[in-house]
């Protein structure tokens, strides 16, 4: 069964504004790490940012943010004043498991297309 | 910055053939994983690694093995390549718990 599942398989936006790409996950621990990931058109899979379950508020770096909703199992990205670079691939991915030993599953993925 | 290098880039194998994966990090992480990305399916886990000689077995292991001799190498082995197993390998690295991995660059195998 999928454990990490983003139903959008891709999004076009006009550049500068705002969007949202949703992720649902399901998992049995009590503790766990949600990430979001970036694979860019050469390639390269970068970080991009990190939820800890634990944590009520929502994580922020730059104009990336959070809209975790722990209740629901969801873990949505937001890009604000989106750029042309922004343009690429978009994953979702958990971290569960004893400490030093876990797993990481990840989803699908989003293409986020921006548009000049 | 983190370092994940994969060895080769490219490889082309013939069915049946025995393929090995290699990738190696320099940031002594204890966790190491092996993903496959095929379209429409993201990246899935195929083996992981939580130190030296440790490998686990992640969703999708059947047809691939995996070597941890050392804290820097973790090696893929495909000991009977089939064309299903043409796809974009991803190594990655991390410390536990909460903190992100770091991905090598991709090895893309095509099995003829």
């Amino acid at each position: 069964a999928q454990k990490v599942t983003q139903t959008q398989t891709s999004i076009s936006v006009m550049e500068k504004t705002t969007v949202t790409m949703d992720c649902v996950y399901e998992t049995q621990d009590s503790s766990y790490f949600l990430f979001w990931y970036k694979q860019t058109a050469s390639g390269e899979i970068v970080f991009l940012i990190r939820q800890d379950s634990y944590k009520k508020e929502n994580a922020t770096v730059g104009h990336y943010s959070l809209n975790f909703q722990k209740p629901k199992s969801s873990i949505g990205l937001i890009i604000t004043a989106t750029q042309i670079e922004d343009s690429a691939v978009y994953f979702c991915a958990m971290r569960e498991g004893h400490y030093g030993n876990e797993k990481i599953t990840f989803g699908a993925g989003t293409k986020l297309t921006i548009k000049p | 910055e983190a370092a994940v290098t994969q060895s080769p880039r490219n490889k082309v194998a013939v069915t049946g053939g025995k393929v090995t994966l290699s990738c190696n990090q320099t940031n002594n992480h204890n966790n190491m994983y092996w993903y496959r990305q095929d379209t429409g399916h993201g990246l899935r886990l195929i083996h992981y690694s939580y130190g030296a000689g440790s490998t686990e077995k992640g969703d999708i292991p059947d047809g691939y093995k995996a070597s941890r001799p050392s804290q820097e190498n973790f090696s893929l082995i495909l000991e009977l390549a089939t064309p299903s197993q043409t796809s974009v390998y991803f190594c990655a690295s991390g410390a536990p718990a909460n903190t992100e991995v770091f991905f090598g660059k991709g090895t893309r195998l095509t099995v003829v």
